[in-house]
């Protein structure tokens, strides 16, 4: 059994200042882990995944996250957020494991609102 | 290229009432997922089809059912419709079924029961 959490609900954050998102899982197998983004009334976009190698994994829109394998934590960071980034942003995994696909279990998400 | 379309974009139903939500994987997608996102909530795993076959299912009752089709696009039913069922109904495609495969999301089927 997995579970992801997600600690903050909301972020209130001003434009142009620094965010982190913080996401801790938990699971019996080793996991991929992946953060996604939802705009309003929109489905999920991926944001950026963590699969192997360098644990510190980039977007193309100034998003970074750091896999922490022994505090099981995934952290999602940007140095200088813009209005566009109000969001709200999910963190996932999913098993290593063949036979378990690659269905994600989600944390419950954090909405960020930046504001001017 | 399409990306994953999902169809109705809402749905108003009453209780005990069934509905049917479909999807649309992006081409050459094998793999399709439902997810439920209730309001304020991450989304919860429903079901994975691929090749037509269910290859995972969450902890759903059994008025949840779901089948893909010979072009990989796939249906979710729902029968005897409670006010829980109220959500966002969310479809995915992957590639493969491999656990790196990210997934592809629709902008889902917001289903609301009076």
């Amino acid at each position: 059994a997995q579970s992801v959490t997600q600690l903050d609900s909301q972020v209130p954050v001003f434009e142009e200042a620094p965010v982190e998102l913080r996401c801790n899982y938990s699971s019996s197998v080793s996991v991929y882990l992946f953060w996604y983004v939802q705009y309003p009334n929109q489905g999920l976009q991926l944001l950026l995944k963590y699969l192997s190698g360098s644990t510190l994994v980039e977007s193309i829109n100034g998003f970074e996250a750091e896999f922490n394998k022994s505090q099981t934590s995934f952290h999602l960071r940007k140095p200088s957020v813009h209005i566009s980034d109000t969001a709200e942003y999910f963190c996932a995994v999913s098993d290593k494991v063949k036979a378990a696909g690659n269905k994600l279990t989600f944390g419950g998400g954090t909405r960020v609102l930046v504001k001017p | 290229d399409a990306g994953v379309t999902q169809s109705p974009t809402h749905l108003i139903k009453t209780r005990g009432q069934h509905v049917t939500l479909r999807c649309s994987p992006i081409s050459g997608h094998k793999s399709v997922s439902w997810y439920q996102q209730v309001l304020g909530q991450g989304p919860q795993f429903i079901f994975q089809y691929y090749e037509k076959e269910e290859r995972g299912r969450g902890n759903f009752p059994d008025r949840f059912s779901a089948r893909q089709f010979p072009n990989y696009s796939s249906e979710l039913n729902v029968n005897a419709l409670l006010l829980g069922d109220s959500a966002l109904y969310l479809c995915a495609s992957s590639l493969f079924l491999q656990g790196n495969q990210p997934q592809h999301f629709g902008d889902g089927t917001r289903l609301s029961i009076l």
